[in-house]
């Protein structure tokens, strides 16, 4: 039972148009995070919510928009996409702070987005 | 602007020697810094990590060491296995939610 699973896995999609990218996490964690991978391997934190309240928000294009709708899911809505668009995307959660391993993130696999 | 280095993208080691990775940070306000690994096609998983008020954590073949004075941590691997070769990623927490990550050293463990 996969504890933060991001759909879809690959994505391969136009110039200009509009994409989601999906994620949600089974460990009960309180905070869930967008990182952002490019093609020179940098792992790059983007947004940040914890308990639905967006508490990170690194300067990232608008055409970005997360969206919690509850603790356990963070989805990313992408529009008017881009080629420096194509990244790895990984969505990842980590436990409240002060808890048990609550500085640890868990990561998900990874959403693979390649813009044409 | 690198917070986190990582100056080597790649190291080969023979199975059963030890593997050194290094790491580098310019923020001496960084108090906790990890260490993930990752294979092709997944996610970053956690392996190690370590508070700024110690300048050591082991657990079984892997060893992380902090030195703060220059701004260093390094990880240790002994013996290194086949199943170690992937990517490496240090990192360290600027803040209570912000994690910023160095680039990654490959790993190969020649069998």
């Amino acid at each position: 039972d996969t504890a933060v699973s991001q759909t879809p896995k690959y994505l391969v999609t136009q110039m200009g148009n509009d994409k989601s990218i999906k994620c949600e996490q089974n460990l009960g964690h309180d905070t869930m995070y967008w990182y952002k991978q490019d093609s020179k391997k940098f792992l790059k934190i983007m947004f940040s919510y914890n308990n639905k309240e967006l508490i990170i928000n690194e300067t990232v294009p608008n055409r970005f928009s997360p969206k919690s709708p509850d603790k356990a899911h963070l989805n990313l809505h992408i529009n008017s996409l881009e080629l420096g668009d194509s990244a790895v995307y990984f969505c990842a959660s980590s436990p409240p702070h002060g808890g048990i391993g609550a500085n640890v993130l868990t990561f998900g696999a990874g959403s693979r987005l390649t813009v044409l | 602007d690198q917070q986190v280095k990582q100056n080597s993208p790649s190291l080969s080691v023979q199975e059963g020697r030890i593997s050194i990775l290094n790491c580098d940070y310019t923020n001496s306000m960084f108090d906790y810094f990890l260490w993930y690994k990752k294979y092709p096609a997944e996610g970053p998983t956690f392996l190690i990590s370590i508070s700024s008020i110690k300048d050591k954590n082991e657990d079984g073949r892997f060893t992380v060491f902090l030195n703060k004075s220059a701004k260093h941590l390094s990880l240790h691997i002994v013996p290194s296995q086949p199943g170690d070769s992937a990517v490496y990623f240090c990192a360290a927490m600027a803040g209570t939610y912000k994690y910023i990550f160095g680039t990654g050293t490959r790993l190969k463990v020649l069998a």
